[in-house]
């Protein structure tokens, strides 16, 4: 059964760094790219960035909202994905879900962790 | 990367059939077909109902199905059941290893 787990979510103040953390069970976690997607507190879904896995040389693309604040790492060793969070705005507050990519869509999802950014 | 349009709501009694559609460019929906549907209840996660505009995963309901005409995606829904009430987000790849959700449709079922 594939299994997406979401750590490291909770409260910080603007301008404040967080990583999360994604680990992964049910399948080789080195094949896929994997996906980071957030959800306001009652808005849409957002996708954050993808990266891709070793044979597409780890290359991670971001959405223009967070690119030169977030990055996405993932750890094949480890079947974890990561994303580290820097200079957070209150807009940035959101439910962070972790997706298996299966480059046209996300095809499983993990249940989510909530980053709230606040003074 | 602008949100994809879809209406805020929809509804159909039990039975009947429900269509949203989701509204792009040709750099994205246009572009490619790439557009898959996710289904979301409230407090848990999206699951993905359709791929590659109209592909089921394994154990989706062969009552949903997704179309595509330029610029403009549509998930249909046949058959409602009460189970089906829930949020609809269509997705397409925009290019340059880049997506794009829908702004979100509210299902209810009358």
């Amino acid at each position: 059964e594939v299994q997406l787990v979401e750590s490291g979510g909770g409260l910080v103040q603007p301008g404040g760094s967080l990583r999360l953390s994604c680990a992964t069970s049910g399948f080789t976690f080195s094949d896929p790219y994997m996906d980071w997607v957030r959800q306001a507190p009652g808005k849409g879904l957002e996708w954050v960035g993808r990266i891709k896995n070793k044979a597409g040389s780890y290359t991670a693309n971001y959405a223009a909202s967070v690119k030169g604040r977030f990055t996405i790492s993932r750890d094949d060793s480890k079947n974890s994905l990561y994303l580290q969070m820097n200079s957070l705005k209150n807009e940035d507050t959101a439910v962070y879900y972790c997706a298996r990519d299966a480059h046209t869509a996300m095809d499983y999802w993990g249940q989510g962790t909530l980053v709230t950014v606040s003074s | 990367q602008s949100a994809l349009t879809q209406p805020p709501s929809a509804s159909g009694s039990p039975g009947q059939s429900v269509t949203i559609s989701c509204t792009g460019t040709s750099s994205d929906v246009g572009g490619y077909n790439y557009v898959s549907w996710y289904q979301q209840y409230p407090g848990k996660a999206p699951k993905l109902i359709i791929f590659e505009v109209s592909k089921r995963p394994s154990g989706v309901p062969d009552r949903f199905s997704g179309s595509k005409s330029g610029n403009t995606a549509s998930l249909i829904v046949s058959g409602l059941q009460a189970e089906d009430e829930a949020e609809y987000y269509c997705s397409s790849y925009a290019g340059s290893n880049n997506f794009v959700f829908g702004t979100g449709t509210k299902v209810t079922v009358l």
